[in-house]
């Protein structure tokens, strides 16, 4: 299996530019995840997904971040506009609800390194 | 509320030493318990889980963690430390009942694990 992919992998943006980043879980998984990682904050989970339907986005830090899933395939975390304090590392994750050896097991990508100067 | 404890915040070890990363939980329930790793500028990796059934856990790269119910921890151990084994490690945990698949999985800050020559 290709793993969880995601794009772009560095992004160098300016302040007030939107930003997409993008994610293709592992084919077969129901829950899909977006964290976000910072030297400060740690690992941070941001929204996440069952079946296409988010289902908890508290971990948002405001209106101009949005995520979406319009299917089983693909996802995208939206920033705009985009600011300084955005500058992290981005991650998307997915897993298995199900039993077995790689059941309830979160899947992580290479990661999205954002920059907004 | 579940929690997860890394006391450690870098942990060094001479290489081919015994290694041992610790970690300590709180969950209502019954846990589920993660380690993994974080190799500079790239994702988190599984490295391994404990479910249920034996206690002693083998994983990824030699890597084993033993869950000890008594004192809530699952510390993540290896007989002979690498170089190669220098990152950042990751505990997490989740309470059986929380949600179904793996959400509400909650992750430590992580322990820098240095391995000198």
């Amino acid at each position: 299996d290709a793993g969880v992919i995601q794009s772009p992998r560095h992004e160098v943006t300016e302040m007030g530019q939107e930003v997409t980043l993008r994610c293709k879980p592992i084919s077969g998984h129901d829950y899909l995840f977006w964290y976000r990682q910072t030297m400060m904050r740690g690992l941070e989970l941001l929204i996440y997904f069952n079946n296409n339907v988010p289902i908890d986005d508290s971990g948002m830090p405001e209106d101009r971040f949005s995520a979406k899933m319009p299917n089983a395939s693909f996802s995208t975390l939206k920033i705009q506009p985009s600011e300084p304090r955005d500058s992290a590392v981005y991650f998307c994750a997915s897993s298995f609800s199900g039993v077995g050896r790689s059941g309830n097991t979160i899947y992580f990508g290479e990661g999205s390194w954002l920059t907004v100067v | 509320a579940q929690s997860v404890a890394q006391p450690e915040d870098q942990v060094n070890v001479a290489e081919g030493n015994p290694l041992t990363v610790k970690c300590t939980y709180s969950v209502s329930g019954n846990p589920y318990l993660f380690w993994y790793v974080q190799y500079p500028n790239r994702g988190l990796q599984f490295l391994l889980k404990y479910i249920t059934g034996d206690n002693l856990v083998k994983g990824s790269y030699g890597f084993e963690a033993e869950f000890n119910k008594s004192q809530t921890s699952f510390h993540l151990k290896k007989p002979s430390a690498l170089v190669s084994d220098s990152a950042l490690y990751f505990c997490a945990v989740r309470d059986e009942g929380s949600g179904g698949g793996a959400d509400g999985l909650t992750f430590g800050k992580g322990t820098h694990l240095i391995i000198q020559p």
